[in-house]
């Protein structure tokens, strides 16, 4: 079945307690990113990937890392969380070439406290 | 500045009626819109779509329509059934212009249709 998955699905941490969401899709897409659903303000990217080792930032990239090592994964990093990054994240993915609909993840609820 | 502009944040419709969901861009510069449904404590999924050269695309019971001299598009449900009670957020994107393909959304709106 083609997916994207995340992990995990639910997660609560501390303030500064560094935490990687993983993100990987089986369909061999080239293009994958990163979002971040708030009450009020729908859906912002956060970063995206054009390709292994292309990474670029999206609208709301601080306080964010991200990787593309290898085609099906892209992991997103915080390195010290703070709880305005209490957020509902989807991670999406589509064809490189001319595509433009974009397959979402189930999501992964973070709250930083 | 918010480029995809969704000014309804709810709308409710009777069984069987009609559903309109609005949407409202900026950028002249999109080439493509998309309409995309979520349910809670899913992802979104990706429900239809046009393209600038057309005003009409049409899939079962849902139609979207695009005024590009007024920069608006709307997503039309006939008839509506209480499971298509969900946030439609409203996408767009313009490839040739060099954006990757990313998609701008609006803020969504909640659409609950009552039996």
């Amino acid at each position: 079945e083609a997916q994207v998955t995340q992990n995990p699905r639910y997660l609560i941490t501390v303030t500064g307690k560094k935490l990687t969401v993983t993100c990987s899709q089986n369909m061999n897409h080239e293009y994958m990113s990163w979002y971040r659903q708030d009450p009020g303000l729908g859906l912002r990217q956060i970063y995206y990937s054009m390709n292994v080792e292309v990474t670029d930032k999206g609208d709301v990239p601080e306080g964010y890392k991200v990787s593309r090592k290898e085609k099906r994964n892209f992991p997103l990093i915080l390195e010290s969380p703070s709880p305005n990054q209490t957020s509902l994240y989807f991670c999406a993915s589509k064809t490189g070439t001319g595509g433009y609909e974009q397959y979402f993840g189930p999501g992964t609820r973070l709250t930083v406290t | 500045d918010q480029q995809v502009k969704q000014n309804s944040p709810s709308l409710s419709v009777q069984e069987g009626r009609i559903s309109i969901l609005n949407c409202d861009y900026t950028n002249s510069m999109f080439d493509y819109f998309l309409w995309y449904k979520k349910y809670p404590a899913e992802g979104p999924t990706f429900l239809i779509s046009i393209s600038s050269i057309k005003d009409k695309n049409e899939d079962g019971r849902f139609t979207v329509f695009l005024n590009k001299s007024a920069k608006h598009l709307s997503l039309h449900i006939v008839p509506s059934q209480p499971g298509d009670s969900a946030v439609y957020f409203c996408a767009a994107s313009d490839l040739s212009g060099g954006s990757q393909g990313n998609l701008i959304f609006g803020k969504g709106t909640k659409l609950s249709v009552k039996p």
